[in-house]
């Protein structure tokens, strides 16, 4: 069945970098945009970036622009997204998903970020 | 890119209806027939209920129904169970960006 895994979460420092990785299942891959979505503690769902099928455009939200950089390797259907200089403020679950009809349709579990001293 | 504005709470008794309402703007919700709706239970994955405004995927129970009027689009979960009992969030796409709703939890009472 379809399915995706987030793995690369932990407990980092603020300034430093971490990568999540997302692995897909079940579809092809290389036909479908990707998603991340990120949900604070406490807090709502927020669109974090968005990656086309092939890799050639690429969205981010204003709050993370210029820090996060999302990727994605078709051939081993998995889609990444680099984070730098981290903040106190994303500190969130962090969840791929897959775009179907212009929204997230099927979602990972999700990982846990934690961005503390 | 600010959320789109959703109720904090609703409620509803088993077997009865509660709708929720997602207010975005005119770039967004008012513009582009691409709002989505989705069911969260705290710790699991959000699961995707309606899609282009009032599409069901495959799988989802009719109770759940969607509906847009300009700026507002709206969610109707009819026949209230004790499992719809969840955060349900709304989603707008807005050209090549997804705004969410600020979240809406529902009580089953």
């Amino acid at each position: 069945q379809v399915q995706l895994v987030e793995s690369g979460g932990g407990l980092v420092q603020p300034g430093r970098s971490l990568r999540l990785s997302c692995a897909a299942s079940g579809f092809t891959f290389s036909e479908h945009a990707m998603y991340w979505v990120r949900q604070a503690p406490g807090k709502g769902l927020q669109w974090v970036a968005l990656i086309s099928y092939d890799g050639r455009n690429i969205y981010y939200a204003d709050s993370v622009k210029g820090r996060f950089t999302i990727s994605r390797d078709n051939s081993q259907k998995t889609v990444y997204l680099h984070m730098n200089s981290l903040r106190g403020d994303d500190t969130a679950i962090y969840y791929c998903a897959r775009d179907q009809f212009l929204a997230p349709d099927v979602w990972g579990q999700g990982i846990l970020v934690t961005v503390s001293s | 890119q600010s959320a789109l504005t959703q109720p904090p709470s609703a409620s509803g008794s088993p077997g009865r209806s509660v709708t929720i309402s997602c207010t975005g703007t005119s770039s967004d919700v008012g513009y582009y027939d691409y709002v989505s709706w989705y069911q969260h239970h705290p710790g699991k994955a959000p699961k995707l209920i309606i899609h282009e405004v009032s599409k069901r995927p495959s799988g989802v129970p009719d109770r759940f129904s969607g509906s847009k009027s300009g700026n507002t689009a709206s969610l109707t979960v009819s026949g209230l169970q004790a499992d719809d009992e969840a955060d349900y969030y709304c989603a707008s796409y807005a050209g090549s960006i997804t705004v969410f709703g600020t979240g809406t939890k529902v009580t089953v009472l």
